[in-house]
Parts: structure tokens; sequence; C-alpha cells
């Protein structure tokens, strides 16, 4: 799992300023979730990408928050206009097949939005 | 669509203990439960997962349990030493969705005293 990068590491941003994460799976990996954690709590599903497709966005905000994961490259969760609730660590999790294949996840971007 | 209860919240033991976090789920088409360790500004790890063609599944002093009847599967650390002290994750997919998104508990975290 320490194949899965995530940079940066550390984001500080101001309110109404817009975040960029990136996330780069494991060799191999081709499914990508995206995950928030917020302070003293557990992980909650965002999003869940295949190559050039969102499959499953159940979990992000309509407003502000979008993820994609281009063909090449790594896969972006975007935060445009953010606000302090924005506030938290984001976790990307890769899997090379679909379903209940093991998730491996990435060491994370801890966003602070002052 | 899944819910994922898990309990206790805090556990405290004493170094050579034995720990036991439980969860409950809802969904009976759920077929593998992951449980992953997160020590502090760390990414989660997976530590072990069951599925659900069987009833127990060990590895060193780290076991899974899981009752598919009653929909509760419980993780048991036997010999704890004080690097086991961390916050675990239960979790379970959202087989209404059939995307491998995790549904994760709330967490437990357990601390091991010298």
């Amino acid at each position: 799992n320490a194949g899965v990068m995530q940079n940066p590491r550390h984001l500080v941003r101001r309110r109404g300023q817009e975040a960029r994460l990136r996330c780069s799976p494991m060799k191999g990996h081709s499914h990508v979730y995206w995950y928030r954690q917020l302070p003293e709590e557990g992980l909650k599903f965002m999003v869940y990408l295949q190559k050039e497709n969102i499959i499953d966005e159940s979990g992000m905000p309509k407003e502000r928050f979008s993820a994609e994961f281009p063909k090449e490259g790594p896969s972006i969760l975007r935060i445009q206009q953010v606000v302090r609730g924005d506030s938290a660590a984001y976790f990307c999790a890769t899997q090379f097949r679909s379903g209940t294949d093991t998730q491996y996840f990435g060491p994370g971007t801890r966003l602070t939005v002052l | 669509g899944e819910n994922v209860e898990q309990h206790p919240s805090t556990l405290s033991v004493q170094e050579g203990d034995s720990a036991v976090i439980k969860c409950t789920y809802s969904d009976s088409a759920s077929n593998y439960f992951p449980w992953y360790k997160q020590e502090l500004g760390k990414r989660p790890q997976l530590i072990i997962d069951i599925r659900s063609n069987v009833g127990e599944k060990k590895d060193q002093r780290i076991a899974v349990t899981l009752n598919k009847t009653a929909k509760h599967f419980s993780l048991h650390i036997t010999e704890t030493q004080p690097e086991d002290s961390a916050v675990y994750f239960c979790a379970a997919p959202d087989g209404s969705s059939n995307t491998g998104k995790l549904i994760f508990g709330q967490g437990t975290t357990l601390q091991v005293k010298p």
C-alpha cells in the first residue's frame, strides 16, 4: 500500500479559494475511491471512479466538489470556494479489481481552511 | 444502503490482555468485512479481512469472527502490546450499490497501557 501516493500531504487554503487534491494509484490499479475524515470521526465515502468515468458520486456534495480520473495522470478531487467545514483529511484508496477487492489507502491530504 | 455500527468507541486494556471490538451491519447482501488500523496522523492500514464464506480468520495475534445470521463481526487482539494502540475501523461494502464503496464504523480508540 505504500504505492498509493497523494499530494500535497498538507494544504492550507483561505475561505473562497480552490483546493486540488491528487491521488496516484498503485501500479495496475484502475479503481479509485475518495473518503473524507473529519476530525475525531470515521471515514465517509465521497466518490468512486474508474479511468475516465465517475461510477458513484453519491457521497460527494453536489456543489463545489468535483472529481476526475483521466486516462493519463492522477485522480483529482477539486473543491471550489472552500469553507471552514471542508477542513478534514481526504484519503484516496485504490484497488486492482472492482467490488470487494482490497482497498489500499494513500497517506491522505490534510486540508486546513483558514 | 449499508449501515455499520461499532462498539466500544474507546477501549483501554493492560498490556498482555485481550481486546475485542464489535461491529454490526444492516445489509444482508454484504459479503466482505475488512478491519483497518489507523495510527495518529497516518493512513488507515488493512490488518485483516473476512469474507462471508468463512466464520473465522486468524493471523497471529489478530482474529476476526463473523456471524452472518446475527449480522455482526468482531475483531479480537490477544496479548496486546503498546504498539497496538491506535484507532480501529470496521467496514462493510454497500451491497445495494454494488460498487465496492466501504461503509465504515465510527472507530474504536484502543489504548494499551504498559
